[in-house]
Parts: C-alpha cells; sequence; structure tokens
C-alpha cells in the first residue's frame, strides 16, 4: 500500500508568478483535500475533490483552484503568487463513500511541498 | 465542528508516559475525536480517533470520558522521537465528502531524555 505522495518537495517562486502543486492519493482512496499551513500554524482548509468535482472549500480566493484526475490523483494551482502565500502545502486522502452505515473517513497526509514565494 | 481546547505546550521524561489532555465541551453526539501529530516541517500523521468509547492501537490509547466533553491521548512509553505538536480534532462522523479537518493550536509536546 503506497502512501500519500508530494511533489515538489520545495518551491521557489517569485510574487506574481503561477504555481502547481501535485498530490498522489493512498491507493484505495478516492478523495483529496488540500491545506494550507503557514509558519508557527495549524494547516488551514483550503478545498476538496471528489469524483472529480470540488465538494467544499474554505476561506481562500478563486485564485487558488484545483484538479482532481480520473486516477484521483490531484493539482493545486495558486495564480498572482503572493508573499504571504509562502507555506506548507499539505495534500490529505482518504475514502469517501455515497451511501450511509456510520462510521468516518480518516484522512491521510503527504509530506507537503513547501513554497516561498519572493 | 466544536471547537478544542489543549494546553499549548508540555513536557515528558523519555520513558514515561505521557498523556494530553482535550477539552471539547460542545461536542455533539454525532461527533468523532481524532488525534494527529505533527513532527517539524512534516505533513500531519494520524494517530487515533474514537466516538465513545476507549480506543487503543499500537501508537497510542485514547480515553473519552463519558460525557464526551474531554478525552486524553496516552504515549505510554514516549521517546525522543514523539516529540511533536499535537492535534485533537472534533470531526462529525460522516463518509461524505466535503467532511474537512479543522486544526487549532495543539499541544508541543517536548520529551526529554
Amino acid at each position: 500500500e503506497t502512501g500519500v505522495t508530494q511533489s515538489p518537495t520545495h518551491l521557489i517562486k517569485t510574487r506574481g508568478q503561477q504555481v502547481t502543486l501535485r498530490c498522489s492519493s493512498q491507493s484505495g482512496h478516492n478523495t483529496v483535500s488540500w491545506y494550507q499551513q503557514a509558519l508557527g500554524q495549524g494547516p488551514q482548509f483550503i478545498f476538496q475533490y471528489y469524483r472529480e468535482e470540488e465538494n467544499g472549500r474554505g476561506n481562500f480566493p478563486p485564485r487558488f483552484s484545483g484538479l482532481q484526475f480520473p486516477n484521483y490523483s490531484s493539482e493545486l494551482n495558486v495564480n498572482a503568487l503572493e508573499l504571504d502565500d509562502s507555506a506548507l502545502y499539505l495534500c490529505a486522502s482518504s475514502l469517501a463513500r455515497s451511501s450511509g452505515g456510520g462510521g468516518t473517513d480518516t484522512q491521510y497526509f503527504g509530506p507537503g511541498t513547501r513554497l516561498t514565494v519572493l | 465542528d466544536a471547537k478544542t481546547t489543549q494546553p499549548p505546550s508540555m513536557d515528558c521524561a523519555e520513558g514515561r508516559a505521557a498523556n494530553l489532555p482535550c477539552n471539547h465541551s460542545t461536542i455533539s453526539g454525532n461527533e468523532y475525536v481524532y488525534w494527529y501529530r505533527q513532527i517539524h516541517s512534516q505533513g500531519p500523521q494520524y494517530i487515533i480517533h474514537g466516538l465513545k468509547n476507549n480506543e487503543t492501537n499500537e501508537m497510542a490509547s485514547l480515553i473519552i470520558t463519558e460525557d464526551r466533553k474531554s478525552s486524553t491521548l496516552i504515549l505510554p512509553h514516549a521517546t525522543l522521537r514523539d516529540t511533536a505538536v499535537y492535534y485533537c480534532i472534533v470531526r462529525v462522523a460522516t463518509y461524505n465528502a466535503g467532511n474537512m479537518l479543522t486544526f487549532g493550536g495543539g499541544t508541543r509536546l517536548m520529551v526529554k531524555p
């Protein structure tokens, strides 16, 4: 069973540029959530993708967007980078089901991508 | 999701049990208690979760009070590698998508030799 992987590990961009971060979900998982973690703070939810559609979004502007592919991997895109976008970006995968039955999905995190905006 | 309250920091001697408390007095009947930890600059690591009953796995034990308003994560024999920030999160029990995690400040556990 492979865990969640993210690429690249580190990235340096300049203000105004665009960036794409990638995430491969754990095998058997169909849902990907993205979080931003600024230095010294807890992770903040950006959005979640399920069945290739955005399904839940946190308090982030539209220049943060994403994709999920048929193999459940995902991309996070950030346009018009700002200095405050410098953070650790975390991806988490889980198994969501459309039917009920109780219980809860558990999110498993990747190692993160450290983005520095200069 | 209900909010949680954790002490900002704790120390523990290596080899001793580490008991990390969490208050979640506004928890609802359909909300789970989740614990994650984050070692410096790494992604959060899932530890354990529970609804009502106490839970144990290879990493830790979770003790939930009968009224479910608080819980304690127990690391039975803390090692230096357990030094991390520990997050207690309360989350609705559902398999539906859109169920995010809301992280608070967590407890910074320092295990000392």
